[in-house]
C-alpha cells in the first residue's frame, strides 16, 4: 500500500482483556517500529525491528507488552490483562532501511481505551 | 539523543509566516536537528532535518544559528491546515529511535 496501515482504528477493551495491534508497514521497509502516545503527550518509543529481528524493546512499559514480525513485514503488538493505564493511541512507523531518515513514515495508529 | 525545549503553544495568522522556535544547547557534534509535525487523530509526519546550514523544502524552511544552539521552523504562508503540533527533535543522523519532547501546539487562525 501507499502508507502505513494500522488495525483496527479503535479499540475498546475490559479490563483483564488481551488486545492485538495490527501494523501493515510500506512494502519493503526494513525497519519497524511501535510507539506509545498518551493524550497530549508526544509519542514515547516501545520497541523496533529490523526485519524479523527485534533489536531493541527498552521501552515496552511491563512484560504484559509483547511484540513480532515474525516474516519482516506484518507486525502485531500484544497487550495481556489490559490495564486503564494501557489506554492510549499505538502509533507504528516504518522506513525503508537502518540509516535513512526521509523515510520514516507513521501509521495514524490504533486508540485503545480500557474500561 | 540531546533534550530540546519548545513553547507549549503559538497562534498564526493564516497567510502569514509560522516561526517556530526550538532550544537544544546540548546539541553534539553529530546530531542532527529534526521537525515532524503531527496534525489531529494522524501519525507524526516528517517535514525537515538539518545539520548546521539553513535548509529549505517545499514544507518548510529551517534555520539553525551558527552555535547550533537553537533552530527555528518556518512555514512561510501558513494555512489553516497547517494547525498541528510541531515536535523537535535532535539525534545522530539515521538514528534509530526518535525521542519526542511535549512539542509546540500551533493554531493557524483565519
Amino acid at each position: 500500500g501507499a502508507g502505513v496501515s494500522q488495525s483496527p482504528r479503535y479499540k475498546v477493551a475490559k479490563r483483564g482483556q488481551d488486545v492485538a495491534l495490527r501494523c501493515d508497514p510500506i512494502s519493503g521497509h526494513v525497519s519497524l517500529f511501535w510507539y506509545q502516545q498518551a493524550l497530549g503527550q508526544g509519542p514515547e518509543f516501545l520497541t523496533y525491528f529490523q526485519n524479523e529481528a527485534q533489536l531493541d524493546k527498552s521501552g515496552l512499559p511491563s512484560d504484559r507488552f509483547f511484540a513480532e514480525r515474525p516474516e519482516g513485514s506484518v507486525s502485531t503488538l500484544k497487550i495481556q490483562r489490559t490495564q486503564q493505564e494501557d489506554s492510549a493511541v499505538y502509533l507504528c512507523a516504518s522506513s525503508p532501511q537502518e540509516g535513512t531518515d526521509y523515510g520514516y513514515t507513521f501509521g495514524s495508529g490504533t486508540r485503545l481505551t480500557v474500561v | 539523543d540531546a533534550k530540546t525545549t519548545q513553547p507549549p503553544s503559538m497562534d498564526c495568522a493564516e497567510g502569514r509566516a509560522a516561526n517556530l522556535p526550538c532550544n537544544h544547547s546540548t546539541i553534539s557534534g553529530n546530531e542532527y536537528v529534526y521537525w515532524y509535525r503531527q496534525i489531529h487523530s494522524q501519525g507524526p509526519q516528517y517535514i525537515i532535518h538539518g545539520l548546521k546550514n539553513n535548509e529549505t523544502n517545499e514544507m518548510a524552511s529551517l534555520i539553525i544559528t551558527e552555535d547550533r544552539k537553537s533552530s527555528t521552523l518556518i512555514l512561510p504562508h501558513a494555512t489553516l491546515r497547517d494547525t498541528a503540533v510541531y515536535y523537535c527533535i535532535v539525534r545522530v543522523y539515521a538514528g534509530n529511535m526518535l525521542t519526542f519532547g511535549g512539542g509546540t501546539r500551533l493554531m493557524v487562525k483565519p
